[in-house]
């Protein structure tokens, strides 16, 4: 069965360093997003990315986060410069969107610890 | 056991019993509406959805019902089963993004053998 696959599934990283979050989504699919979940807490949406251009992003996405989408399979999220505060299980999604629905296809996750 | 009504954090029943998870949305805009179960350490996993015309939809031992009435959403599990033991969401999504979905509060459910 298809999967979106992340890596690292866990990094570790000094406060103000840059990471980047690779995530391969299904390959049919069209609609690519990040979500993040602080430790015990709900889901929450950071971006949603398609036809090579950011549609939508939260109040969290702001100027030290980027997505890209470097060839046609991974699909990257970049924090600039780590805060503490970024320290949170990052998901990413992707659906395939003929019939427009909601479902979105998660990945395992990456666990990012700021230190 | 069942819970009705109220969302909880937590909910423990025993195998075999059903199960009711509640949930509250706040956007009456919303268009579409999914259940995902979420195990240690994995990614949410779709469960069931169902669309804001309708109020009710079965899947296998599954289902979903909606009130847009009061903005309540439950999953109804039927003789439930040890590997149902999850954290269960409620998500909504407007029809302007099809793919953003606001996640509720999550309820912890305990399948005792």
């Amino acid at each position: 069965e298809p999967e979106v696959t992340q890596t690292p599934s866990h990094q570790v990283t000094q406060m103000g360093q840059e990471v980047i979050l690779r995530c391969v989504p299904i390959s049919n699919h069209l609609y690519f997003y990040w979500y993040r979940q602080i430790l015990g807490q709900k889901v929450e949406f950071l971006v949603s990315f398609y036809n090579n251009e950011i549609s939508e992003k939260s109040e969290i996405f702001d100027d030290q986060f980027s997505v890209e989408r470097p060839d046609g399979s991974n699909f990257t999220l970049k924090i600039r410069s780590t805060k503490l505060e970024d320290s949170a299980m990052y998901f990413c999604a992707s659906r395939f969107d003929r019939m427009n629905t909601g479902e979105l296809f998660f990945g395992e996750g990456s666990r990012l610890t700021v230190l | 056991g069942e819970s009705v009504g109220l969302h909880l954090p937590t909910l423990s029943v025993q195998e075999g019993d059903n199960s009711i998870i509640n949930c509250a949305y706040s956007n009456s805009a919303s268009d579409y509406f999914i259940w995902y179960k979420q195990e240690s350490g994995k990614g949410p996993q779709f469960i069931i959805d169902i669309r804001s015309n309708m109020d009710k939809r079965q899947g296998q031992r599954v289902t979903v019902l909606l009130n847009k009435t009061v903005k309540h959403l439950s999953l109804q599990i039927a003789a439930t089963q040890p590997g149902d033991s999850a954290v269960y969401f409620c998500a909504e999504t407007p029809n302007t993004n099809a793919g953003k979905s606001t996640f509720g509060d999550g309820t912890t459910l305990t399948v005792k053998p």
